[in-house]
């Protein structure tokens, strides 16, 4: 089984910076996933680390730390239009030949003027 | 552009009533996922697919069963809907290969009565 957290509400001001963390335990990693879903909408792909380190992609960054179980999303120069939940998932059991991810409760990012 | 679609973006149904939710996606993938999602409680995973006619018990699958008989085609039963099973339902697919993100269909809002 797993076990995934992260914040569930967090708040910031228009042009700053956020980081959203995500802690998780597993048995057997194979990959971390981070998602965007607006109110009434379904999920996006954002992000995926399954090596140490700091993947970048535009205003949004994302961290893995295998050895602590800690990722983190990296949202620079927050607009409106970054109020959102995001979603972070972890990749461990298999079947079948694939691996199938598990998703923590999800952070809501409210970004105000 | 790929797509997921699901045959219904609201649902309205009777206690002890059979229950048909349809998923297609036009991207060739091998997985197939059935979520739930209600506040508080995150993405839960009822099912999976990884292949046709191939199924795995997700956390939740009390209550539901899933049908593939084609690739493209992944349904969700609830064989006697209940109160509890009002939720928004999420189908998802993801290829076997590479980073194996999901694309996420737009949700069905099933209420039961």
């Amino acid at each position: 089984g797993q076990n995934i957290d992260q914040p569930t509400e967090m708040t910031a001001t228009e042009g700053a910076i956020v980081q959203i963390n995500c802690t998780y335990q597993t048995s057997g990693f194979n990959g971390l996933f981070w998602y965007q879903q607006h109110a009434g909408e379904a999920p996006t792909f954002l992000s995926y680390n399954v090596l140490d380190g700091l993947e970048e992609k535009g205003r949004f960054s994302s961290f893995l730390s295998r050895s602590k179980g800690y990722s983190y999303l990296l949202l620079k120069e927050l607009q409106m239009k970054d109020s959102a939940s995001y979603l972070c998932a972890v990749r461990d059991r298999a079947s079948g030949g694939s691996y199938i991810p598990t998703f923590g409760r999800g952070t809501s990012l409210i970004v105000h003027p | 552009d790929v797509k997921v679609t699901q045959s219904s973006r609201y649902l309205v149904k009777r206690t002890g009533e059979k229950v048909f939710l349809e998923c297609v996606q036009d991207m060739d993938h091998e997985n197939m996922f059935w979520y739930r999602q209600d506040p508080g409680l995150g993405l839960r995973l009822i099912y999976f697919s990884y292949d046709v006619k191939m199924k795995e018990k997700g956390d939740i699958p009390e209550g539901y069963s899933v049908s593939r008989e084609k690739k493209e085609r992944f349904s969700l039963i609830l064989e006697s809907a209940s109160t509890n099973q009002t939720s928004m339902y999420l189908c998802a697919s993801s290829s076997r290969e590479g980073r194996n993100e999901q694309f996420f269909g737009p949700g069905t809002r099933l209420t039961v009565l």
